[in-house]
């Protein structure tokens, strides 16, 4: 499968602040990436995604970072809140295939 | 917005017996569906991918006689665990494509957790 790692695999942030969680693929032909957040025991939810042709997206509170030349992807989420604690994963889209990333530990301390 | 309902959420079976998981789009038509297998505190990994009305690929290291994958029509596939051993024990995660969404048209059910005991 493909390589898609994570540089961080816990982040602990005070609520209120801004989280960036950082991601790294290793196909620079992947042309659609998707971060998910996932809580213990449920399936992977979908956040934001972004296409190969596009170096940033915003959401409502998220916004996406895509680095072709370095192949980096981050997410940014403004004003972090406990709620948003929870594993993150990057995923990258190869021939309609997702192959996800080791992820990241969000812990919002209130 | 598309659902995708697996069942059952959580089983617990003898080693040597084998258990299927079911995995269903309810509110659209999936020509394919992905299985994941997730251990704790680990990231998912891509299994197969099921194609309705032929054959499941899998992916490299996956052993097709042990997972065995049947996508029996647009809006369920199955994942039955053959001759489950504890090693087989993990958390099972189906996702499926609504092609009339793009490439944003993936959808995931909200896991089985499989233990073999």
């Amino acid at each position: 499968g493909e390589s898609v790692g994570l540089h961080l695999p816990t982040l602990s942030v005070q609520e209120g602040d801004n989280s960036i969680i950082n991601c790294a693929y290793s196909n620079s032909a992947s042309d659609y990436f998707i971060w998910y957040k996932q809580e213990s025991g449920k399936g992977p939810q979908f956040i934001i995604d972004i296409r190969s042709n596009m170096d940033k997206r915003q959401g409502q509170r998220v916004t996406v970072l895509l680095n072709k030349t370095v192949k980096h992807l981050s997410l940014q989420i403004a004003a972090t809140q406990p709620g948003d604690s929870a594993v993150y994963f990057c995923a990258e889209n190869n021939f309609n295939k997702f192959y996800f990333g080791s992820g990241t530990k969000l812990n919002v301390k209130p | 917005g598309a659902v995708v309902s697996q069942h059952p959420s959580r089983v617990i079976c003898k080693s040597g017996t084998s258990v299927k998981i079911e995995c269903r789009s309810l509110d659209f038509q999936a020509t394919t569906m992905f299985w994941y297998r997730q251990f704790p505190k680990q990231s998912l990994m891509l299994m197969a991918t099921s194609n309705e009305g032929s054959k499941a690929t899998y992916e490299q290291g996956v052993e097709k006689d042990k997972f065995l994958i049947n996508h029996a029509s647009l809006t369920l596939s199955t994942l039955t665990v053959t001759s489950a051993h504890p090693e087989d024990s993990s958390f099972y995660i189906c996702s499926a494509r609504d092609p009339h969404r793009g490439l944003g048209g993936y959808t995931f059910g909200s896991g089985t957790r499989l233990t073999v005991v």
